[in-house]
């Protein structure tokens, strides 16, 4: 399967400061998608990348496709409190059921 | 804004007990997956679901796992003979069509004693 790699675990942040966390995969990805888990929540969509090079912004937030589809990373500019949880790189799995491949998450804490 | 339910939120079980967890996916989606995430860790995926069969499933997905959609609407999970490590968060999700996002449901907590 298509294994992907996310740096770092876990990061500490005060209010104010920018935060960004990388997924690196050995094989070529056919897209990625990321998604947000709040502390006893349930994965909430965020983003989905295709294109080689791709860089999409959601407010505060800006999401990056690699050149050659083998990384993505997630910026956060200015953190909030409410950008607390943890952050999961996903790309489909290439099989017939196009199952989502988590990465282990980068866990961000935002002390005010 | 529809979203994927599941029943119950949590669940307690002997070890050895059957349990089947429910889920309910968006209407009109036509993907439907089963997910779990022990405590601390990172989600993993069981087994996905498409036309009416099995499309795809992971080593974790063993003969005690058993999926059924047995009307238009629900989606179970079913684990046989429980045992303690199956104690985790237990997420169904959907999507209307390969390639686009994934909707999660609340997920439902597993406890095995």
């Amino acid at each position: 399967g298509q294994q992907v790699m996310q740096i770092p675990q876990y990061q500490h942040v005060q209010e104010g400061e920018d935060f960004t966390t990388y997924c690196n995969s050995s094989t070529t990805l056919s897209n990625i998608q990321w998604y947000k888990q709040r502390p006893g929540g349930h994965p909430v969509f965020l983003i989905q990348l295709v294109k080689s090079g791709e860089v999409k912004k959601q407010k505060r937030l800006t999401f990056q496709f690699g050149e050659a589809k083998k990384n993505s990373s997630l910026h956060i500019t200015a953190t909030q409190t409410t950008d607390v949880g943890t952050y999961f790189c996903a790309p489909d799995l290439t099989n017939s059921g196009y199952a989502l491949n988590f990465g282990k998450g980068t866990s961000l804490l935002v002390t005010p | 804004e529809p979203e994927v339910t599941q029943t119950p939120s949590h669940q307690v079980t002997q070890m050895g007990q059957e349990v089947i967890l429910r889920c309910v996916p968006i209407s009109n989606h036509l993907y439907f997956y089963w997910y779990r995430q022990i405590l601390g860790q990172k989600v993993e995926f069981l087994v996905s679901f498409y036309n009416n069969e099995i499309s795809e499933k992971s080593e974790i997905f063993d003969d005690q796992f058993s999926v059924e959609r047995p009307d238009g609407s629900n989606f179970t999970l079913k684990i046989r003979s429980t045992k303690l490590e199956d104690s985790a968060m237990y997420f169904c999700a959907s999507r209307r069509q390969a390639y686009q996002p994934q909707h999660f449901g609340d997920g439902t907590r597993l406890s095995i004693l």
